[in-house]
């Protein structure tokens, strides 16, 4: 099962902000929190990961809370384009650690 | 660089018959996964690969799936009868062990192929 709740859909203004939670409150100190986006018919791709400090990079920032007990993945100037499923998933870092996937966050963004 | 290649990318076929889907990772990736995402739900994992040894299988329906990569390179997922609770669509991902600045080693990046969409009927 997954270990994130994230709400099910979203809505945010082209041009702004979007900001997605998720809440991970069984996370292991050795679990980082990783999100994906799945675009319609494509399939899903890395975004952006962290262990318990904030992330930025060129398509989204990772904000996590200090006992790391949830997280917010901000799309700065979302675009019609960022229109997708976002997955929120906590994991260990080795080979052999698989990836489980919830049902995610349908964001729709409105032009 | 090409991404995952998969094929075919639309089949449909009726109950009890067979299919094979192939997938072409990124090259000089050595861990490769089967997905299986059934509509609005997310991706679930059927096996990893680590070149051509199995890592896990445990999701896998072994009474009617089976996957190979023998030269650790190209894949293929059999599905040997099918049923009809198996369309779905099937997604082919690959990375590769490298440090990541965390400076731990990481499977992560996973890159995706736009999947096969089986339709059972």
């Amino acid at each position: 099962d997954a270990k994130t709740t994230q709400p099910p859909s979203m809505d945010c203004a082209e041009g702004r902000a979007a900001n997605l939670p998720c809440n991970h409150s069984t996370i292991s100190g050795n679990e980082y929190v990783y999100w994906y986006r799945q675009i319609h018919s494509q399939g899903p791709q890395y975004i952006i990961h962290g262990l318990k400090n904030n992330e930025t990079n060129e398509m989204a920032s990772l904000i996590i809370t200090e006992d790391r007990k949830s997280s917010t993945l901000i799309l700065p100037h979302a675009t019609l384009r960022d229109t997708a499923v976002y997955y929120c998933i906590v994991r260990v870092l080795n080979r052999d650690d698989k990836i489980i996937f919830g049902k995610g966050t349908r964001l729709h963004i409105l032009p | 660089e090409a991404g995952v290649a998969q094929s075919p990318r639309y089949k449909i076929i009726e109950k009890r018959q067979s299919v094979a889907f192939w997938c072409n990772p990124i090259s000089g990736h050595a861990t490769l996964y089967w997905y299986q995402q059934i509509l609005g739900q997310g991706p679930k994992l059927l096996i990893q690969f680590q070149n051509n040894g199995v890592v896990d299988d445990s999701q896998l329906p072994k009474d009617r799936f089976s996957a190979e990569r023998l030269k650790g390179v190209d894949s293929t997922l059999k599905i040997q009868p099918a049923k009809l609770e198996d369309s779905a669509v099937y997604l082919c991902a690959s990375s590769t062990n490298v440090p990541d600045r965390f400076h731990q080693f990481s499977t992560d990046t996973q890159y995706f192929g736009p999947g096969t969409r089986l339709t059972v009927l």
